[in-house]
C-alpha cells in the first residue's frame, strides 16, 4: 500500500492563480480530509468527505473547493490564490483502531502564494 | 470557544523522561489523540485515550483525566529520534478534531 499520496510537494503561485492539490489513497478509507498547518497554530480542517459523492465544509473552507468522485481521490482546488493561503497542506484518510478513527496523513504540500 | 493548550517548546536530555502536558476546553469530549510530527514530515498517530487513566505503549504512555480536562504524554528513555513536535487533539461532541499548536521537543545529548 502506498498510503496517502499528495502532489505536488512544493508549489509557488502568484496571487489570483488557481491550482489543484491532488490526494489519493489506496486503503479503501471512506473518510478523507484536507488540513492546513500554519506556524503557531493547530491543524485546521478545510473540507472533508465521508464517502464518494459526499463533501462538507470544515473550519476554514473559504477559497477552497473539493470533490469526491471516487473513494480513492480527494482533490483540493484553490480558486484564486491569495497570500493568506500560503501554508502547508495535508490530506488525510481515516481508519478505525480500538474504537478510534485514526488519521493517516499524506506527506504534505508546501504552497507559497506571492 | 474551544481551546487546546500545550507548551510551545520543551528540552530534555537523551536517556531521560519527559512529560508533555495538554489541557483542553471543548464542547463535549469523544476522545483525545496524540500525534508525533518530525520537522518537514506528516503527523503520525501515537495514542488514543477515551477513558480516564494511563495507556502504555512501549516507551510512550498517555494519561487522561476527563474531569480536569487534562492529558499528558510521557516519553521514557529518550532517544535523539524523539526530537519532534507532539500534537494533542480532542474530538468534540460533533466528532470534529480540535488540534493544539503542538509542543516542539528538543533532545540534547
Amino acid at each position: 500500500n502506498a498510503g496517502v499520496t499528495q502532489t505536488p510537494k512544493f508549489q509557488v503561485l502568484k496571487t489570483g492563480q488557481s491550482m489543484t492539490l491532488q490526494c489519493a489513497q489506496d486503503m479503501n478509507h471512506e473518510y478523507m480530509s484536507w488540513y492546513r498547518q500554519d506556524p503557531g497554530m493547530g491543524l485546521r480542517l478545510i473540507h472533508y468527505s465521508v464517502g464518494a459523492g459526499i463533501t462538507d465544509q470544515g473550519e476554514v473552507p473559504n477559497g477552497y473547493n473539493v470533490s469526491r468522485s471516487t473513494t480513492e481521490d480527494f482533490p483540493l482546488r484553490l480558486l484564486s490564490a491569495a497570500p493568506s493561503q500560503t501554508s502547508v497542506y495535508f490530506c488525510a484518510s481515516s481508519y478505525r483502531v480500538s474504537g478510534a478513527n485514526v488519521l493517516t496523513f499524506g506527506a504534505g504540500s508546501r504552497l507559497t502564494v506571492l | 470557544g474551544q481551546n487546546i493548550d500545550q507548551p510551545t517548546e520543551m528540552t530534555a536530555t537523551e536517556g531521560a523522561i519527559v512529560q508533555i502536558n495538554c489541557t483542553y476546553q471543548t464542547s463535549g469530549f469523544n476522545g483525545l489523540f496524540w500525534y508525533q510530527q518530525h520537522a518537514g514530515e506528516a503527523p503520525t498517530f501515537l495514542s488514543y485515550n477515551v477513558l480516564d487513566g494511563l495507556e502504555e505503549k512501549g516507551r510512550f504512555s498517555s494519561f487522561l483525566s476527563r474531569s480536569k480536562g487534562y492529558s499528558y504524554l510521557l516519553l521514557k528513555e529518550l532517544q535523539m529520534k524523539d526530537s519532534a513536535s507532539y500534537l494533542c487533539a480532542v474530538r468534540d461532541s460533533n466528532y470534529q478534531l480540535i488540534w493544539g499548536a503542538g509542543t516542539k521537543l528538543i533532545i540534547k545529548p
